[in-house]
């Protein structure tokens, strides 16, 4: 069975553009997670979607946002781009998003902001 | 709100001794938690995971952990390391069904030859 994939996996842009993240899934798992991930900061969760719907929000700006279509595939949506939302972009995919469901990461894209 | 802590953002071990990375979490309900594992330039792999049962969890790799409520600490440990073992390690505790999963700031493991 295929992993989680990330595309594209390492991303350069620069300040005040806008970027688009994809994640494909594990074939028949129904929730994607999207954390970033800084030296600093350490990982932290972004949003979750379940069948299409964004279930939890972290704390992060209305400039990152996502969304989820129907076979499941997520994309990542960061505008107006920061110096500081340099960071690993990692997707995590799992059967139902139970709390105790195993989360499957990607490889992450590595998004660099000059 | 559930939160994490690791103690010690890097561990140094010698090749063939006792790997033990420290993890203590808060939390007004009883948890879930998880160790992951991230080797340079990948993403995270589940190493092993404690929903309910029993305190003492195997995972892979020969590592394992014990759940410890009057602590509340989930600690890694794995008997004998290895050079393959150096990665930076994450503890996480979820507690409800759909809720998020929330992370250490992760222990980086160095093994010295």
């Amino acid at each position: 069975k295929a992993g989680v994939t990330q595309t594209p996996r390492y991303l350069i842009k620069t300040r005040g553009q806008q970027v688009t993240l994809s994640c494909s899934p594990i074939s028949g798992h129904r929730s994607v997670s999207w954390y970033q991930q800084t030296p600093g900061q350490g990982l932290q969760f972004l949003f979750e979607y379940f069948s299409e719907t964004q279930r939890n929000k972290g704390n992060f700006p209305g400039r990152f946002s996502g969304r989820q279509f129907s076979n499941s595939r997520s994309e990542m949506n960061v505008s107006t781009l920061e110096l500081g939302d340099s960071a690993l972009y990692l997707c995590a995919s799992s059967l139902v998003g139970d709390g105790t469901d195993t989360q499957y990461f990607g490889p992450g894209t590595r998004l660099t902001v000059l | 709100a559930q939160s994490v802590t690791q103690l010690g953002s890097h561990v140094s071990v010698s090749e063939g001794a006792l790997v033990l990375l420290r993890c203590n979490y808060s939390s007004s309900v009883p948890p879930y938690l998880f160790w992951y594992v991230q080797y340079p330039n990948q993403g995270l792999q589940l190493l092993l995971k404690y929903t309910t049962g029993a305190t003492l969890v195997k995972g892979i790799n020969g590592f394992e952990a014990e759940f410890k409520k009057s602590e509340t600490s989930f600690h890694l440990t794995k008997p004998s390391a290895h050079m393959s073992d150096a990665a930076e390690y994450f503890c996480a505790v979820s507690v409800a069904w759909g809720d998020k999963i929330i992370f250490g700031k992760g222990t980086r493991l160095h093994i010295l030859p």
